[in-house]
């Protein structure tokens, strides 16, 4: 099964709000409200910012928010910040057999 | 607090076996399932393997199955990936995440995300 598609890169100043979008198909992203968001600096562990598509956890600032419509998932970050700049990636369960699916990933600049 | 560490990459010939560790700390190892995930250089998150907290169930990426094998010993604290039948195309950071099942109660839940990550090891298969 495919990757689920990201956007290549997205980029806003600081301050403002970027939304990055997750598409993928009923049998992962439109499935299961099992839709997970992960930031990755420059040579470092993949982090969990989002899972259950938008829940938050414990030390993720609430400028991080998901939501799901039909088979794409999006990750807002409002109040853009330096330290966002980082790679994101989503992710879907995808049932019992393909199990997980991650996305393209997007790259997000801070101007 | 929760840590992560793998061990066992490097540099390996196409064909050959390589296994690799995550030692598990700040946790109740035995109660959580665990995954692996892979990079590939310059590359996206690929899930590869993912095995219940006791050992019971494990399942593996179309791309793996077959060659690689996840196991955990909780008595150590630590979760296994042997890699068989190498490829070019493995060639990858290999993180330990965990998450999957887990106890709860008399029973047990699923968590369908990866809450806490090591730091990775470089598995390089070349000739």
């Amino acid at each position: 099964q495919s990757a689920l598609t990201q956007p290549r890169s997205v980029s806003g100043s600081p301050g403002q709000s970027v939304t990055i979008s997750c598409t993928g198909a009923s049998s992962d992203v439109g499935g299961y409200n099992y839709v997970s968001w992960y930031q990755q600096h420059p040579g470092k562990a993949p982090k969990l910012m989002i899972y259950d598509v938008s829940k938050r956890p414990s030390g993720v600032p609430d400028r991080f928010s998901g939501s799901k419509s039909g088979n794409t998932a999006s990750l807002t970050i409002s109040g853009l910040q330096a330290e966002d700049e980082a790679d994101y990636y989503c992710c879907s369960y995808a049932g019992s057999y393909t199990h997980y699916i991650f996305g393209t990933g997007t790259e997000v600049t801070v101007l | 607090q929760v840590q992560l560490v793998e061990s066992g990459g490097g540099v390996v010939q196409p064909g050959r076996s390589l296994r690799l560790s995550c030692a598990a700390s700040g946790f109740t190892f035995s109660s959580y399932g665990m995954h692996w995930v892979r990079q590939a250089p310059g590359k996206g998150l690929e899930w590869v393997a993912v095995i219940s907290y006791d050992g019971s169930n494990k399942y593996y990426a179309d791309s793996v199955k077959g060659r690689f094998t996840i196991s955990r010993d909780n008595s150590k604290n630590t979760l296994y990936l042997q890699m068989n039948s190498l490829r070019a195309e493995d060639t990858a950071v290999y993180y330990c995440a965990k998450g999957g099942d887990f106890l709860y109660g008399s029973g047990s839940r699923t968590r369908y995300y990866f809450d806490y990550w090591g730091q990775g090891t470089l598995v390089t298969v070349s000739s």
